[in-house]
């Protein structure tokens, strides 16, 4: 049963520290997302990937959030130095195109 | 801007009851549509999609019906149990664009028995 997996599933830090999310994407899928989802602004793509190039980080805050993928099985969201307003559920999701397929997200918390 | 809305933040059906989940878009661009459902802890699983093309997409209980002249779609659930009971996501993208989904902000369901 391939499944998109992340870690941590949960992270409360203090604000300025450095926040790492890490996504493991479904072995042959060469598109990876990053979305971030909140109550007021609901689900909204930060990043994605096909076949490890950043294809649109438009979403991504630039001064502070960074996605790259390393290789095919990992992808990182950072975020250097946290703030309070990051706080929210942030999905990863793997697909071939647009049938995507989202992992449990990280819930993070920032203090 | 939002391109695609559900303006229902929440929506309570009896079991067995049919259960009519709706969505608005203002980007004429978009040609392929999907809803999401996600339960709580979990992420958005993938539940049925229609394309432009088409009007209708039927699978089991579950129907998407598309008014391209409107931009509206709808999700109906027939007959509705209490295990459907969870956020529902309506996404659109253009599939001679990119990958990209733009989801709206979600309808809670809630089915009782």
């Amino acid at each position: 049963d391939a499944r998109v997996t992340q870690t941590p599933r949960h992270k409360v830090t203090e604000m300025g520290q450095e926040v790492t999310m890490r996504c493991q994407p479904i072995l042959g899928h060469n598109t990876v997302f990053w979305y971030r989802q909140t109550m007021m602004q609901g689900l909204e793509l930060l990043a994605y990937f096909r076949n490890r190039a950043p294809l649109d980080d438009s979403g991504m805050p630039k001064d502070r959030f960074s996605a790259e993928m390393p290789d095919a099985t990992l992808a990182t969201l950072k975020i250097q130095p946290s703030e309070p307003r990051d706080s929210a559920v942030y999905f990863c999701a793997s697909g071939p195109q647009e049938t995507q397929y989202f992992g449990p997200g990280t819930r993070l918390l920032v203090l | 801007d939002q391109q695609v809305k559900q303006n229902s933040p929440s929506l309570s059906v009896q079991e067995g009851r049919i259960s009519i989940l709706n969505c608005d878009y203002t980007n004429s661009m978009f040609d392929y549509f999907l809803w999401y459902k996600k339960y709580p802890a979990e992420g958005p699983t993938f539940l049925i999609s229609i394309s432009s093309i088409k009007d209708k997409n039927e699978d089991g209980r579950f129907t998407v019906f598309l008014n391209k002249s409107a931009k509206h779609l709808s999700l109906h659930i027939v007959p509705s149990q209490p295990g459907d009971s969870a956020v529902y996501f309506c996404a659109a993208s253009s599939i001679g664009g990119s990958e990209k989904l733009v989801f709206g902000k979600g309808t809670k369901l809630t089915v009782n028995p």
